[in-house]
């Protein structure tokens, strides 16, 4: 049963315009989401994160928003840049879950110049 | 600067051996997990550990056991490989009570069972 669900596995965007990755989730209970970018050979790296009880939130290029009534987050980079590429995954915890993460399938971004 | 560490990048090993997947962070997290990540699958937890001789299971225990006796070590036993346990295996570790739940990821472990 996947509670975190990534639908795009690929996307490519031309550079300098925006990326925009999908994610949904269906436990009610998470409260906090998270995305990760992950390049080939490496571990994941944490980018940013969303509390509930916000809608938004920004650093840089990069804008996760939150829609909890339709259990729907996304990811905003712009603009896009060729280190862009990678595969990002968003994740989302409850705050009854100790810190544990469920991680959803991943998106592979592609950034052409 | 956050460093989580693996025993090994590659690892090829026959059907029934034992194998034991080494990590080690030096941040003095309390928590540390294991992950599988596998294409279409995205990342799943193995097992996870709050403090020294703590363990939890994760979604896909199956086949894998756990020991944590040092806060910074934290190592994946598979008792008897079996090939559909090739996959990249990635370590992770974090802290409690900031309700921040980041957690920091070591560079994976590729495993190959024949």
């Amino acid at each position: 049963d996947q509670q975190v669900k990534q639908n795009s596995p690929s996307l490519s965007v031309q550079e300098g315009r925006i990326s925009i990755l999908n994610c949904d989730y269906t436990n009610s209970m998470f409260d906090y989401f998270l995305w990760y970018k992950k390049y080939p050979a490496e571990g994941p790296t944490f980018l940013i994160s969303i509390s509930s009880i916000k809608d938004k939130n920004e650093d840089g290029r990069f804008t996760v928003f939150l829609n909890k009534s339709a259990k729907h987050l996304s990811l905003h980079i712009v603009p896009s840049q060729p280190g862009d590429s990678a595969v990002y995954f968003c994740a989302a915890s409850s705050n009854f879950g100790n810190e544990k993460l469920t991680f959803g399938t991943g998106t592979r971004l592609t950034i052409i110049p | 600067d956050v460093k989580v560490t693996q025993s090994s990048r590659y690892l090829v090993k026959r059907t029934g051996e034992k194998v034991f997947l080494e990590c080690v962070q030096d941040m003095d997290h309390e928590n540390m997990f294991w992950y599988r990540q596998d294409p279409g699958l995205g990342l799943r937890l193995i097992y996870f550990s709050y403090d020294v001789k703590m363990k939890e299971k994760g979604d896909i225990p199956e086949g894998y056991s756990v020991s944590r006796e040092k806060k910074e070590r934290f190592s994946l036993i598979l008792e008897s490989a079996s090939t559909n346990q090739t996959s990249m295996y990635l370590c992770a570790s974090g802290t409690v009570g900031l309700r921040t739940d980041t957690q920091y990821f070591g560079p994976g472990t590729r495993l190959t069972v024949l």
